[in-house]
């Protein structure tokens, strides 16, 4: 089962940060935050992982709390290109277990 | 990143037939794969769990004499949907875990596969 809570829709301004928040209270101390996203019709396409400290790459960014019970994903110059659905998993990081997706959040990017 | 793909892209068949999805690894090797699949509008559901040179695991739920799949090397894992019905007609999507990456590794994804049964 999913451990994961999200909004189900957001809005965005093109050229804005999108700040998505994820609920992950029940997350344990081996688990690892991952963040992908699906484009209409398109497979998932990872993001961002992080287990406790915060992460940047090209793409995004991830702000997990000190507690780790919630986290954020920072796309910070949004485009139309970003439209889409965000999930955010939790999954134990070196076992190579499956991704239990949740409902996501339908991000828009508006012109 | 790796790539995985996924054949066909689209099918169509009539009820009653099998249809075989492909599910390779293009650049890496992958000793798990994973299937899911997803109705419109919903989001992804976990079907099995295929390891390379054993049998799959099933989520609860999932019908396996149904579902048939096979993790035949480490680039490729098939999915059977046998004696298809309308209410099959789903997106299905696979993916595969780097057998060589490290803690936290990511997986990749297909492209999926849109089957519809007349």
């Amino acid at each position: 089962d999913a451990k994961t809570t999200q909004p189900p829709s957001m809005d965005c301004a093109e050229g804005r940060a999108a700040n998505l928040p994820c609920n992950h209270s029940t997350i344990s101390g081996n688990e690892y935050v991952y963040w992908y996203r699906q484009i209409h019709s398109q497979g998932p396409q990872y993001i961002i992982h992080g287990l406790k400290n915060n992460e940047t790459n090209e793409m995004a960014s991830l702000i997990i709390t000190e507690d780790r019970k919630s986290s954020t994903l920072i796309l910070p110059h949004a485009t139309l290109r970003d439209t889409a659905v965000y999930y955010c998993i939790v999954r134990e990081g070196n076992t190579g277990n499956q991704f239990y997706f949740g409902t996501g959040t339908s991000l828009t990017v508006i012109p | 990143g790796a790539v995985v793909s996924q054949h066909p892209s689209r099918v169509i068949c009539k009820s009653g037939t099998s249809v075989k999805i492909e599910c390779r690894s293009l650049d890496f090797q992958a000793t798990t794969m994973f299937w899911y699949r997803q109705f419109p509008k919903k989001s992804l559901m976990l079907m099995a769990t295929s390891n390379e040179g054993s049998k799959a695991t099933y989520e609860q739920g999932v019908e396996k004499d149904k579902f048939l799949i096979n993790h035949a090397s480490l680039t490729l894992s098939t999915l059977t949907v046998t004696s298809a019905h309308p209410e099959d007609s789903s997106f299905y999507i696979c993916s595969a875990r780097d057998v060589l990456a490290g803690m936290g590794n990511e997986q990749f994804f297909g492209p999926g596969t849109r089957l519809t049964v007349l």
